[in-house]
């Protein structure tokens, strides 16, 4: 199975400030025809998850700009630029290069 | 607006079983490969299984495998999860999902409690 790995997992930040969270997986995520099935999730408080990011660094349907996801291979980076109130919730990082699918620990965004 | 509502989770022994449904609206459903993700209490997301547009091809978490059987029924927009010989470790939000390159939807969940 792929391992995926967040850091850190607990993330307090000042309203305004910028938020950097860092996913490692054990084996390249890179299809052979090009796609890099590296995906970003937010789980806000009492919901299901909502797709962020897909493919690395493409903003899903109505994501803000203030959300981007940069990386390849094995390190990838979601970035939230001048986090607000509404960011708070837990950020998974998800491959779905093959099965079984999985999913980084979490990281758990707070407002200070 | 695609929207996927789960139902059938509740309190059961262990080694008891329990079957999950999943209903779609709003989407193609007959045309995507339906999935389910479960939640323990306080942790984190764990993939458990997927089957694909015509329900001819199925995969499984090993955690899962040889207990539970997903199957679908594209005329009433459903996809299930038969889940036998639970464990009190199988305690979890049970979410139904499709993903497309470019888009996921998830249902709101369903609670099952395995517990004597």
């Amino acid at each position: 199975d792929i391992v995926m790995t967040q850091s850190p997992l607990s993330l307090p930040v000042s309203p305004g400030e910028s938020a950097s969270i860092s996913c490692k997986s054990s084996q390249s995520l890179l299809h052979r025809i090009g796609y890099t099935y590296l995906d970003w999730y937010l789980q806000k408080p009492g919901q299901s998850p909502q797709l962020l990011i897909y493919l690395v660094s493409n903003r899903a349907s109505g994501v803000p700009d203030r959300f981007s996801g940069s990386g390849s291979g094995t390190d990838f980076t979601l970035n939230i630029s001048r986090v607000e109130a509404e960011d708070v919730g837990v950020y998974y990082c998800m491959q779905s290069l093959q099965t079984p699918w999985t999913f980084g620990q979490g990281t758990k965004v707070e407002i200070k | 607006e695609a929207q996927l509502v789960e139902s059938g989770g509740g309190l059961v022994q262990p080694g008891g079983s329990l079957r999950l449904t999943c209903v779609g609206s709003g989407l193609s459903f007959r045309n995507v490969w339906m999935h389910w993700v479960r939640q323990g209490p306080g942790k984190g997301l764990m993939w458990v299984s997927r089957i694909n547009s015509d329900g001819g091809d199925t995969t499984y978490a090993d955690s899962v495998k040889g207990r539970f059987t997903i199957s679908r029924d594209n005329v009433k927009n459903s996809v299930y999860l038969q889940m036998d010989s639970l464990r009190a470790d199988d305690t979890a939000v049970y979410y139904c999902a499709t993903f497309s390159l470019d888009s996921a939807h998830w249902g709101q969940g369903t609670p099952v409690l395995v517990s004597s």
